[in-house]
């Protein structure tokens, strides 16, 4: 199985700030790799898909960047509405798996 | 709209088995695999397996071989997960997602609301 390690398990962003989270597969995958926004007691919503395709109604202050066995979310610019988990998932080889997830708070 | 409604919470007894429904609404049920996700407090996302309901095929993740089984009914577009011989580590959330399919597949662009399994004597 492809593990996917992400980092940090945590953050905390002021308003406006540009945060990052990182996920490093233990294989190449190809650029096929999404990430997902999880609220409080809600569903995950993907925000990414193919490392750097913006699913359709997410904010442009999101974007994902990567290649290989290392690839990257950014949110440009903290809102309050990004509180939230973030989670990536690998798609290039069956089983799929996830990160363990990074928690994004408000400072 | 898509809208994948899923069943309410269960608690259930150890060695019991349950039956978690999703129903499909606002696309063609039959052309999207439909995934089936498991979600603990603090063990993140665990993808169990998925279906395509127009012939019925799944694939599973080895784990939840003998675990779970997933099933779809074309004519209430809803699909649906059995689980068996409960244990309190089967006690979670459980999503079922939309498959993005096309040529970028195997992503979740729409989620069920998800349903809690409380496995308790």
């Amino acid at each position: 199985d492809i593990q996917m390690t992400q980092s940090p398990a945590s953050l905390s962003a002021s308003l406006g700030e540009t945060v990052s989270i990182e996920c490093l597969a233990s294989e190449g995958i190809s650029n096929d790799l999404a990430w997902y926004q999880q609220k409080s007691g809600k569903s995950p919503q993907l925000l990414i898909y193919a490392a750097s395709r913006l699913q359709d109604g997410v904010p442009s202050r999101f974007s994902g960047s990567g290649s290989g066995t290392r690839y990257s979310l950014k949110i440009s610019g903290m809102q309050p509405e990004d509180e939230a988990d973030y989670f990536c998932q690998q798609s290039y080889k069956y089983l799929y798996t996830f990160g363990a997830g990074t928690k994004l708070e408000l400072k | 709209q898509v809208q994948l409604q899923q069943s309410g919470a269960e608690l259930v007894k150890p060695g019991s088995s349950v039956k978690i429904s999703c129903k499909a609404s606002g696309y063609t049920f039959t052309s999207y695999d439909m995934h089936w996700i498991k979600q603990q407090p603090g063990n993140g996302l665990e993808w169990i397996g998925w279906i395509y309901p127009g012939n019925g095929n799944t694939k599973y993740n080895q784990k939840f071989n003998g675990k779970a089984t997933l099933t779809a009914d074309k004519s209430s577009s809803t699909a649906y997960m059995q689980l068996s011989s409960l244990t309190s580590e089967d006690s979670a959330v459980y999503f079922c997602a939309r498959d993005t399919m096309g040529i970028t597949p195997y992503y979740f662009d729409y989620w069920g609301q998800g349903v809690m399994v409380t496995v308790s004597s």
